[in-house]
């Protein structure tokens, strides 16, 4: 049964990165798309991109420029960096396990969630 | 990019059964997840592939999928289903969205 942790800074001012991790436990690392979602009052729930286990990334069009995904086999972690943060970047963080099979993809398990507040 | 639409709230009765809506442009072409979010709590998977249940998710949840809409639809309402319920789709190309979110109440 796969479990993930996630860490990182939870207050950012303007225009720094935000850095998160999470762990990947009990399971698996590879056969999985590693994945970051954010959640907001006002955008909902937003994909952010994912990672597998070898490194292949896709990212949502919309945060493509300021998003980079990398993955540690050898800790069974991954993790977001976003580079020049502002205001719209407030949000509840979450990674979680994207399912994957031909032409779809689900989500579960997710992760605790990390509060990331960008505040000058 | 591919729009998921449902209703902000959908109120029901304990005892009595939930539809919670999501409609897309032909989301019958596409496999739709459903996720509970409780107050405070991340998101769980509660259906995928349209109709299929997670182990430990009990039967009076399911769901369905066809034309324009998809439905998650709750059995036997209980107060602990009080929640947000958000559908998901891949769009086909490089995104994967999710509807805006319904706030189930438990009257």
């Amino acid at each position: 049964q796969v479990q993930l942790q996630q860490w990182g800074a939870g207050l950012l001012k303007p225009s720094e990165t935000l850095s998160l991790t999470c762990a990947v436990y009990g399971g698996s690392f590879s056969g999985f798309y590693w994945s970051w979602i954010r959640q907001t009052p006002g955008r909902g729930l937003e994909w952010i991109g994912e990672i597998n286990h070898s490194g292949s990334v896709n990212y949502n069009p919309s945060l493509k420029s300021r998003v980079t995904i990398s993955v540690d086999t050898s800790k069974n972690q991954f993790s977001l960096k976003v580079d020049s943060v502002t205001a719209a970047d407030t949000a509840v963080y979450y990674c979680a396990t994207r399912i994957v099979v031909v032409d779809t993809g689900w989500f579960d398990p997710w992760g605790q969630g990390t509060r990331v507040t960008v505040s000058s | 990019s591919y729009v998921l639409t449902q209703p902000p709230s959908v109120s029901v009765a304990p005892g009595k059964t939930a539809r919670i809506a999501c409609g897309g442009n032909n989301i019958g072409t596409k496999s739709v997840h459903w996720y509970q979010q409780k107050s405070g709590q991340a998101p769980v998977l509660v259906i995928y592939h349209d109709s299929d249940r997670p182990s430990g998710v009990p039967e009076r949840f399911s769901g369905s999928n066809s034309g324009n809409s998809a439905t998650l639809t709750i059995n036997r309402v209980e107060a602990g289903d009080e929640a947000d319920y958000y559908c998901q789709v891949w769009d086909g190309s490089n995104d994967l969205p999710f509807g805006g979110g319904t706030k189930l109440t438990v009257l």
